[in-house]
Parts: C-alpha cells; structure tokens; sequence
C-alpha cells in the first residue's frame, strides 16, 4: 500500500539548474497538491489539482510549473532554481474536495540550491 | 483571506505534564485537521473536527473545535516522549478546493 510516493527524496542543486520533483498516488484521488515547508514554519500551498488536465495556482506560484496528464501523476518543475526555493516539498493527494477528507501526505524532498 | 494562527509556536515540557495547543482565526471554517509531522517525514491526520463545539477524543489526546467555528484546541494529557513533533492545524479555503495550514506548534516532550 505505497499511498503518495515522491522522488527524490534528496537533491542539491546548483542556481540556474533545472528539475523535476516527482509525485505519484496509486489511491485514485482526484485531488492533488504541492506544498513547501520552510524551516519551523508551517505549509505553504504551491499549485494543485482537482483532476487529470485541470491546475491551478496556489499562494507561492513563482518559479514553479506542474503538469496533471495522469490521475496518479503530479510532477513539478523547477525552471530556473534559485537559493529561495530551497526547502522541504511535500505532496498531497485527497479524495474528495468538500474539505473534510485526510490529506495524505508523501515523505518530502529536500532540496537545497546553492 | 482566511488565516490560521498556532499558539505557542514552541513548547518543551517534562513527561507527564499536560500541555494545550491552540488554533485561531477571524474566520468561519466548515470544519478543521490536525496534523502531526515527525523529523523527515510528511504531516499525518490525527483528527477531523466538523460541528461547532464538537469535542473528539484520541487515547490522551483531546480536541475540541469552537462553538463559532473559528477555532480549535488540541489537549494533550500527561505527555510522553513519543508525542514530540510539529503540530499543524488546517481547514478548507472557503469555496476554493485548497487547504489552509496553521503555522505550526513544535513540540518536544523530556523524559
């Protein structure tokens, strides 16, 4: 029972480098998140998903694109990398959207750019 | 813009001792999640609260959710080691499909 799987878990990059931080959920939720952790602070809510073809903006957009081709899939790019998009990246994955379904969460990727 | 504000934003306590966590906001919230998150690990649901001055118990951990709907308390009774890690609370942006995270209480419990 994997739940949300992401990949890499560890990644150092350098300014101006590219990236693909990967997300997969085999539980067949419709909706899709990506969040990012500072650290000691709490989740900042990135881009999300109510379904395949369907994204949106959430509050610290910039510098980052998702695609949703796939129910399970929810990868996000990084273009250009700065050393603000260092932090934690977790993805989330819920199966409703009236607000009281669990998000569930996958194990992060550190990324650090230097 | 709805906005969840935690306090305290830190706490250290001895084992055994009892602590409460709070979970604010000037807004109306159709219900609310707390989440605990360990070291090196992604936030796990603890509990769901839906209806105003609803009172949910898990093992010695008690929360309550406001009678307006504004905001919630997470009780913990005699606190052990193995309660330590960040506490979030979250609930749905109104009319959108994303959550709003509180800004987290980090707990650490001495033996």
């Amino acid at each position: 029972n994997a739940g949300v799987t992401q990949t890499p878990k560890f990644r150092i990059l350098k300014i101006g480098q590219s990236m693909t931080l990967q997300c997969t959920q085999d539980m067949n939720h419709n909706y899709m998140y990506w969040y990012r952790q500072d650290p000691g602070m709490g989740l900042k809510l990135i881009y999300y998903s109510v379904g395949a073809g369907i994204t949106d903006k959430g509050e610290v957009p910039n510098g980052y694109n998702v695609s949703r081709s796939t129910t399970e899939d929810f990868p996000l790019r990084l273009e250009l990398a700065a050393p603000s998009q260092t932090s934690v990246y977790f993805c989330a994955s819920v199966l409703g959207g009236d607000g009281n379904q669990p998000q569930h969460f996958g194990d992060g990727t550190r990324l650090s750019i230097l | 813009t709805q906005l969840l504000e935690q306090s305290p934003q830190f706490l250290s306590i001895q084992e055994g001792e009892n602590l409460t966590v709070y979970c604010n906001s000037s807004s109306v919230f159709s219900s609310l999640q707390w989440y605990r998150q360990e070291p090196g690990e992604g936030p796990v649901l603890l509990v769901t609260v839906v209806t105003g001055g609803e009172v949910k118990k898990l093992k010695r951990l008690t929360f309550q959710f406001g009678d307006a709907r504004k905001d919630s308390s997470l009780h913990i009774t005699a606190a052990q080691p193995g309660d330590t890690g960040l506490y979030l609370c979250a609930g749905p942006d109104s009319g959108t499909y994303k959550y709003i995270f509180g800004t987290g209480t980090r707990l650490k419990v001495l033996a």
